[in-house]
């Protein structure tokens, strides 16, 4: 078990360029999510998949961002256009199980966006 | 899901047990209750959950009381690796995993 990695860990991007994080989860892992982590604040949820299904997203998630998880492994974030407020850390989540409600989230350590 | 409540900080000495608690008296009865702490810098840390009975792991024990309004993290051992933001949240099928402002816990020497 290697955990979920996430890649980069650091990103610097100016105000209306375009970035992508990759999202690699426990192998055997059939559920992937992402969520946003502003300073201070709590993680706040972005979308979901399970398998390769997109099944939901959050009234937070506006056009410019999307995910995809292609073949249900790994699973990228990409926000178009970036602006100053994106900056954040993005933390992508995976678990296994049939039944939610009743599953262990593992975190990777995230990836820090600052927008100049 | 249940709205919870908790304190935004709490102090431990080292080597003693920590109490956490939480209130969560809107929770339902398919709702399991969950508990992630947060080390500065890194991702959320599942510690363990349950959903009427007691829990406990090489972690953490979880007291849940009867009516399940309210629940306590117990951390027997606290050393100064147990600093960190405490999350306590509800969670049934069909929903995220919704975190709150959680419980600054500081483990003095």
């Amino acid at each position: 078990d290697t955990g979920v990695s996430q890649n980069p860990r650091h990103k610097i991007t100016k105000r209306g360029q375009n970035v992508t994080f990759r999202c690699d989860p426990i192998s055997e892992h059939n559920r992937l999510y992402w969520y946003r982590q502003t300073l201070g604040q709590g993680p706040e949820f972005l979308t979901y998949f399970q398998n390769e299904a997109q099944l939901e997203k959050s009234r937070l998630l506006s056009d410019r961002f999307s995910a995809e998880r292609p073949k249900g492994s790994f699973s990228t974030l990409e926000i178009q256009r970036t602006e100053q407020g994106d900056s954040a850390m993005y933390l992508c989540a995976s678990s296994w199980g049939s039944s939610r409600g009743n599953e262990k989230l593992f975190f990777g350590s995230g990836t820090q966006l600052s927008v100049l | 899901d249940a709205k919870t409540t908790q304190p935004p900080s709490m102090d431990c000495a080292e080597g003693r047990a920590a109490n956490l608690p939480c209130n969560h008296s809107t929770i339902s009865g398919n709702e399991y209750v969950y508990w992630y702490r947060q080390i500065h810098s890194q991702g959320p840390q599942y510690i363990i959950h349950g959903l009427k009975n007691n829990e406990t792991n090489e972690m953490a024990s979880l007291i849940i009381t009867e009516d399940r309004k309210s629940s306590t993290l117990i951390l027997p051992h606290a050393t100064l690796r147990d600093t960190a933001v405490y999350y306590c949240m509800g969670l049934s099928a069909g929903n995220m995993l919704t975190f709150g402002g959680g419980t600054r816990l500081m483990v003095k020497p």
